[in-house]
């Protein structure tokens, strides 16, 4: 299957800065990247959509100011949690989405980074 | 709201015994994808049913879809050790649309 690679896998920061977690989809061109939060045990929760040159598109309840999204190249996509919280604290996840057919896509996903705020 | 519902939320089974995961769902659906996820780590695609498929198979995976009852199933034939994982259903309101995701089933092979 296509690689998605996200990048750091683990990161620590001190409250009040700001992190940057990277999703790359490696081997195909993904036009619409998704992001996505996950609590220990728990599911996925769909955060916002990414598409390449436009403004993404957030879920209810997800702050814009505070996970900014940016997905410049047909390849990348980032998210950067701004002025980060220890309720911020979770296992982020990209995926890519890769168009199979004319009726069906599939979801390619990154390793997931674990985001721990102090 | 969800829209997947994956039951039971755990199962734990001996190597060589068959897992079953199901899936129940809400609202019409174009398609449904089974994923797996090792602790701490990313989702691997399993499998993609589409609604108007009623069984599919791909190595010890085997999927059902019950449009009528909007439930589906993942059994997994003689686990592995190697199996043990989280496995979570997805559903696509249409080809493109976004997927939602189940809670999830947390399956235990004992070796």
């Amino acid at each position: 299957g296509a690689v998605v690679s996200q990048h750091p896998s683990r990161v620590i920061c001190k409250s009040g800065t700001s992190v940057k977690i990277e999703c790359r989809s490696l081997d195909f061109q993904a036009t619409t990247m998704f992001w996505y939060r996950q609590f220990p045990k728990q599911s996925l929760m769909l955060m916002a959509t990414s598409n390449e040159g436009s403004k993404a598109t957030y879920e209810q309840g997800v702050e814009k100011d505070k996970f900014l999204i940016n997905h410049a190249s047909l390849t990348l996509s980032t998210l950067t949690v701004t002025s980060a919280h220890p309720e911020d604290s979770s296992f982020y996840i990209c995926s890519a989405r890769m168009y199979r057919d004319r009726e069906h896509t599939e979801a390619f996903f990154g390793q997931g980074t674990r985001l721990t705020v102090v | 709201s969800q829209q997947g519902e994956e039951d039971p939320q755990a199962l734990s089974i001996q190597e060589g015994e068959n897992a079953t995961m199901n899936c129940s769902y809400k609202t019409s659906i174009n398609n449904l994808q089974w994923y797996r996820q090792n602790s701490g780590r990313g989702l691997v695609h399993l499998i993609l049913i589409r609604s108007n498929e009623r069984e599919k198979h791909s190595g010890r995976l085997r999927v059902t879809l019950d449009t009528s009852k909007k439930s589906s199933s993942l059994l997994i034939t003689a686990s592995r050790a190697a199996d043990t994982a989280s496995y979570f259903c997805a559903t696509a309101l249409s080809g493109y649309s976004t997927l939602t995701f189940g809670k999830g089933t947390m399956l235990l092979v004992s070796p």
